[in-house]
């Protein structure tokens, strides 16, 4: 059973970081990409990149170059999300799910991590 | 980047009515990958349907979807109470992996 497990909330003050972690079982790691996707308090869904946990590859959505650094620990099937200089418009619950080989889906999702950045 | 367009942002119906939520993408999506999730407050996205038109595992066939290149449709046949929620469609075809807006189904 394939599960995608998120570490807890986080409380951060504007400038900090924050590193969410997603740890995957159920499934062989090295196989399936991982996206991760964010949802600020009553809006929407945006997708913030996705990494190939074979090689460590990563694509990042443009708005977040510079600023975020998604990693993986193959010994442990855990993926990792910083964000860094975090401002208030980035207070939201962070999503890290698996993408599926065939047909292009995001089809298994964790329980997702909110963040809260405020002074 | 392509954009997805959703319409309506909300749809007001009636159980047993049936529900039609439109995705426009500003440019054609590549082998037709755009899937629909369905989420409910407090919940992760779940899959409803990938590829355009493939239902995921557990979804009931009351929901089809529909459409290629620029235009996708999911429609709900007979409107359940557990279906109220907010869909999203999203693309495969091209990176970013861009999501639109979502369209939100509510008791009319």
């Amino acid at each position: 059973q394939v599960h995608l497990v998120q570490s807890g909330a986080e409380v951060k003050k504007p400038g900090a970081s924050v590193k969410v972690s997603c740890k995957a079982s159920g499934y062989t790691f090295t196989s399936y990409y991982v996206h991760w996707v964010r949802q600020a308090p009553g809006q929407g869904l945006e997708w913030m990149g996705m990494i190939n946990p074979t090689g460590g590859s990563t694509t990042y959505l443009q708005k977040f170059q510079g600023r975020v650094t998604m990693t993986r620990d193959a010994s442990t099937s855990t993926l990792f999300l910083d964000l860094t200089s975090l401002k208030s418009e980035d207070t939201a619950v962070y999503y890290c799910a698996r993408e599926r080989i065939v047909g292009g889906t995001l089809d298994y999702w964790g329980q997702g991590t909110l963040v809260t950045v405020s002074s | 980047e392509i954009v997805l367009t959703q319409s309506p942002g909300t749809l007001s119906l009636s159980p047993g009515e049936r529900a039609t939520l439109s995705c426009r993408a500003s440019q054609s999506v590549s082998r037709n990958l755009l899937t629909w999730y369905q989420q409910k407050p407090g919940q992760a996205p779940r899959v409803v349907i990938y590829g355009a038109s493939s239902r995921a595992t557990g979804i009931p066939d009351r929901f089809s979807g529909s459409g290629s290149g620029t235009d996708f449709t999911l429609t709900i046949s007979r409107l359940e109470p557990e279906d109220f929620a907010v869909y999203y469609c999203q693309q495969f075809g091209s990176t970013p992996r861009t999501f639109g807006g979502g369209t939100k189904v509510e008791f009319k």
